[in-house]
């Protein structure tokens, strides 16, 4: 499997308080992603980057800002936690379309939890 | 716009019997990739497969393949002789070359012993 990890694997926060959530990978894949999956949507893309500081929005992006000051590493921020970004949050990676190589690779998931 | 519909919200079957899960995309590009994802109960997204728009040869894999038809935007997933580890809930995804896939809202499958 490729080498991506999330952290923490769970949280709980109380609403209001920031939250970040780290994505690592060991792959230098060029582009990393940030989805939430909740019950009846699926998967949502939330932000994504396609290089070092270069990083775009999603179709859920309010709330939620996005860093990334290294290849390996792409943190998402909640800014200030609400009950409704409660959901299981998903990174992904992937060597992009010039590569040729399309499709993603994911990582295990962070069950974040707003109290 | 890209849209991805699998209308199976969640199906239920015995053991040994087939089941088809259901994909319908949209989309105005000529050239994009469709793909299957599986998730089992420990949560982890797992990469099943993945075709592009000019490959419509259907695929087998073990006891699962998939009918990839463009005339009905259509890329449906058999599973033949199910068994319950295949329980799990299934997404199919599109991604239209832009680095970014749309997923569908995904098809739980009970298998029953």
């Amino acid at each position: 499997d490729a080498g991506i990890t999330q952290s923490p694997r769970h949280k709980v926060t109380e609403t209001g308080t920031p939250v970040t959530l780290r994505c690592h990978q060991t792959e230098n894949h060029r582009y990393m992603y940030w989805y939430r999956q909740d019950p009846g949507h699926g998967l949502r893309l939330i932000h994504y980057s396609y290089g070092v500081k270069d990083t775009d929005k999603g179709e859920v992006s309010d709330g939620y800002s996005v860093s990334r000051s290294k290849t390996e590493d792409f943190l998402l921020t909640l800014e200030s936690a609400t009950s409704s970004q409660t959901s299981v949050y998903f990174c992904a990676i992937s060597r992009g379309g010039d590569s040729g190589d399309y499709g993603y690779t994911f990582g295990s998931g962070t069950r974040l939890t707003v109290v | 716009a890209q849209k991805v519909t699998q209308a199976q919200t969640e199906i239920s079957v015995v053991e040994k019997e087939d089941v088809t899960l259901d994909c319908v995309y949209e989309t105005r590009d000529t050239t994009y990739y469709l793909f299957w994802y599986k998730q089992p109960p420990s949560g982890e997204l797992v990469f099943l497969i993945r075709r592009n728009s000019f490959d419509e040869q259907n695929e087998i894999s073990g006891r699962y393949s998939w009918n990839f038809q463009k005339s009905t935007s259509s890329f449906n997933f058999t599973i033949t002789a199910s068994q319950v580890v295949d329980s799990a809930v299934y997404f199919c995804a599109l991604s239209v070359l832009d680095d970014k896939i749309i997923f569908g809202k995904g098809t739980r499958l009970h298998i029953l012993p």
